[in-house]
C-alpha cells in the first residue's frame, strides 16, 4: 500500500541554522501539507499546497518557513533560521481529496 | 481560532472493555476524521465521516458525525492491548480552501491485559 515517506527521521541542528525537511507524498495525490507536533501536544496545521502554490497557511507559518515541490515527487519544508521553539515533530501529509494520509514524521531538535 | 475539545484526555481500561471518546466544537465542520498515533510515529487514519448523522464502522471501531455538525464520537468495542495509543479527532471546515485540518487534543488510551 502506498505511503507518505519523510527524511530524515531525526534532524539535530544549531539555533540559527537552516534546515530542509523532505517528503515524498503518495504518487497520485494532489494536495500536500505540513503539520507539526510539539512534544506532548496536539498536531498543528502549518501549510497546504495545491497546484504548485500555497493554498492555505497558519499563523505559525511565518517568513522563516517556505515550501517547495522541486520535482514531480518531492515536497520540502525549509526553515531558514531555526529557533529553539521550532523543536517538534514535523509531519507531511497528502490527500487525493478530504482524507489526509500522514508520513512517519521528522523529529527536529534545535540546540 | 477554531478549537476542538476532545475528551477524555486519557483512559485506563481493562482488556475487553468498550471505550468511548468524543470531540466537540463551537464551529461547524464539514468533515470529521479520526486518527490513531503510536509513539514516535505519524497519525494513521481510522475513519472518515462526511455527512451529519453518518455512522461508520471499521472493524471494532465505530464513529458518528453529530447532527449539529459540531461534534463526533469514536467507540472501540472489546478493547485489546494493541489499541493502546493516542486517538485524535480532526475536523475540516467547509470553506477551507486549503483543506486544513484542526486537531483535537487527543485521548491517550491505555489497556491493561
Amino acid at each position: 500500500e502506498p505511503e507518505v515517506t519523510q527524511t530524515p527521521s531525526h534532524q539535530v541542528t544549531q539555533m540559527g541554522q537552516e534546515v530542509i525537511l523532505r517528503c515524498v507524498p503518495i504518487s497520485n495525490h494532489l494536495y500536500f501539507y505540513w503539520y507539526r507536533q510539539i512534544l506532548g501536544q496536539k498536531v498543528e496545521f502549518l501549510v497546504s499546497f495545491y497546484n504548485n502554490e500555497i493554498s492555505e497557511k497558519s499563523e505559525i507559518f511565518d517568513d522563516q518557513f517556505s515550501v517547495e515541490r522541486p520535482d514531480g515527487s518531492n515536497f520540502t519544508l525549509k526553515i531558514r533560521s531555526t529557533k529553539l521553539e521550532d523543536s517538534a515533530m514535523y509531519f507531511c501529509a497528502s490527500s487525493p481529496n478530504n482524507e489526509q494520509f500522514f508520513g512517519p514524521g521528522t523529529r527536529l531538535t534545535v540546540l | 481560532g477554531q478549537q476542538l475539545n476532545q475528551s477524555p484526555q486519557s483512559m485506563f481500561i481493562q482488556e475487553g472493555e468498550d471505550v468511548s471518546m468524543n470531540c466537540t466544537s463551537s464551529s461547524i465542520f464539514n468533515t470529521w476524521l479520526w486518527y490513531k498515533q503510536d509513539p514516535g510515529e505519524g497519525p494513521v487514519l481510522l475513519i472518515a465521516l462526511y455527512k451529519a448523522g453518518e455512522l461508520t464502522s471499521n472493524g471494532r471501531l465505530t464513529a458518528q458525525f453529530g447532527i449539529t455538525r459540531k461534534d463526533s464520537f469514536l467507540n472501540i468495542s472489546a478493547s485489546i492491548p494493541s489499541d493502546v495509543g493516542i486517538y485524535f479527532c480532526a475536523g475540516r471546515r467547509k470553506n477551507n480552501a486549503g483543506n486544513m485540518l484542526t486537531f483535537g487534543g487527543g485521548t491517550r488510551l491505555m489497556v491493561k491485559p
